[in-house]
């Protein structure tokens, strides 16, 4: 099994600052990554599939790098609804897994 | 546009069968671009995908849960279903059934997923 680790646990900050989310896989995953946002009493959100591929109507200020094992997710200005819970999941290998969570709180 | 819907119980007991329905709209569930799935997550922990299905009935299980677990298609109701047996309260969590998207013979990311339903397991 893959294990998929996300840091930090929670970041905090100031609207309209820089978030930079990493995720990390135990083995390559190639490309085959998926990042996802969960707000309290809503669906998870689809942002970056393909490690760096946006979803269809995701902002441009999400951005997704990385390969092999190393993954960022980076969110250029945060406005308010970016305060979120995000996931990433890798697709390489079943069984499918999921990171952790980082958590984006306010500053 | 693609719709989820999980539904069934909310208390199941100890050591019995835990069945949850999702019903899609919107869409087929006899696509041969998606698959579709189960995930669920214990009250203030990660996800955990259970089980990926197939229109055809093809199914791909999570080994932790595989020897407990039956994810099933009915075309003609156009959902699918999860059946978890001999649950405990390791089990309690909110269940979400999700679209996987089926692209060169390999199952992808999920979207979209549905709002997802609480699942307590408690005599």
């Amino acid at each position: 099994e893959i294990v998929m680790t996300q840091s930090p646990a929670t970041l905090s900050v100031s609207p309209g600052e820089r978030a930079t989310l990493s995720c990390r896989a135990s083995q390559s995953v190639s490309s085959n990554l998926a990042w996802y946002q969960q707000k309290p009493g809503q669906a998870h959100r689809l942002l970056m599939y393909a490690a760096s591929t946006r979803a269809t109507g995701i902002p441009a200020r999400f951005s997704g790098s990385g390969s092999g094992t190393e993954f960022t997710l980076t969110i250029s200005s945060l406005q308010s609804e970016d305060f979120a819970v995000y996931y990433c999941q890798q697709y390489e290998n079943w069984p499918l897994t999921f990171g952790g969570g980082t958590k984006v709180e306010i500053k | 546009q693609l719709q989820l819907q999980e539904s069934g119980p909310g208390l199941v007991k100890p050591s019995e069968t835990l069945s949850l329905t999702c019903t899609v709209s919107g869409g087929s569930i006899s696509s041969r671009s998606c698959y579709w799935g189960w995930i669920r997550q214990p009250p203030g922990k990660g996800l955990e995908w259970i089980g990926s299905v197939y229109y055809s009935g093809s199914t791909y299980y999570n080994p932790s849960l595989k020897s407990r677990v039956t994810i099933s298609v009915d075309t003609s109701k156009n959902h699918f279903s999860l059946q978890l047996s001999s649950v405990t309260a390791a089990d309690t969590a909110v269940y979400y059934c999700a679209s996987q998207a089926y692209i060169s013979d390999w199952a992808n990311w999920f979207d979209p997923w549905g709002q997802g339903t609480l699942v307590t397991v408690s005599s």
